[in-house]
């Protein structure tokens, strides 16, 4: 089966770069996706094939990769920003995430 | 308005059943595989089952023979179809555009005696 490993928290204050990073085997060959998710809200995607940023998002949210490890970058955390994060990978239709990050913003 | 909405969950015993649908909008939802994922009291995002655009199905290893996904294109509907609940499938359950760019805002499922 696959894994992915993400940190359970990080902190920042606000207008400082937040990174939180995820590793695992299957994402030296697939893509990775990133969802961010607010107290009571279903997931909102953010970033997928790893460094795309769907419309709406903001550009201050971006995403990288390099061998086993994605990243996901928010320059200039904002306080609306505190939530969940997630990042995601697919093995061909079978889909894996991470444990999940707490961004908190203070 | 790209949209789905899912129903059916609610209060079961340990060992019944229960089945959930998803109501989608807005998209060609025959050209869509569909997800459906679960997020239990751990809090964590946990990979449940698809469905592809054909009707073939998988799932992950902690529902395969109890969790039955279909799909209904004429009616824009997917399925979920739960039995011999267990306590630890007590969660909120989505589901999701393959693209994951759509979610539903989820519906409870609560196994308890």
């Amino acid at each position: 089966s696959y894994e992915l490993t993400q940190p359970s928290s990080v902190s920042v204050s606000p207008g400082q770069t937040a990174r939180i990073t995820c590793s695992g085997d299957v994402l030296a060959k697939k893509y990775a996706r990133w969802f961010q998710q607010k107290p009571g809200q279903a997931p909102v995607l953010v970033i997928y094939k790893d460094s795309e940023r769907p419309s709406g998002i903001p550009e201050r949210f971006s995403g990288s990769s390099s061998g086993t490890t994605v990243t996901l970058t928010i320059s200039g955390a904002q306080l609306e920003d505190e939530a969940d994060y997630y990042c995601h990978s697919a093995a061909d239709t079978l889909w894996v995430f991470g444990g999940g990050t707490r961004l908190t913003v203070l | 308005e790209v949209q789905l909405v899912e129903s059916g969950g609610g209060l079961v015993q340990p060992g019944g059943s229960l089945r959930l649908s998803c109501a989608a909008s807005g998209f060609t939802f025959s050209r869509h595989d569909m997800h459906w994922v679960r997020q239990g009291t751990g809090g964590g995002l946990e990979w449940v089952s698809v469905i592809g655009t054909s009707g073939d199905p998988y799932y992950s290893d902690s529902v395969k023979g109890r969790f039955t996904i279909s799909r209904e294109n004429a009616r824009n509907s997917l399925y979920l179809q739960m039995n011999t609940l267990r306590v630890g499938d007590t969660a909120v359950y989505y589901c999701v555009r393959a693209g994951g760019d759509v979610w539903g805002q989820g519906t409870t499922v609560t196994v308890s005696s």
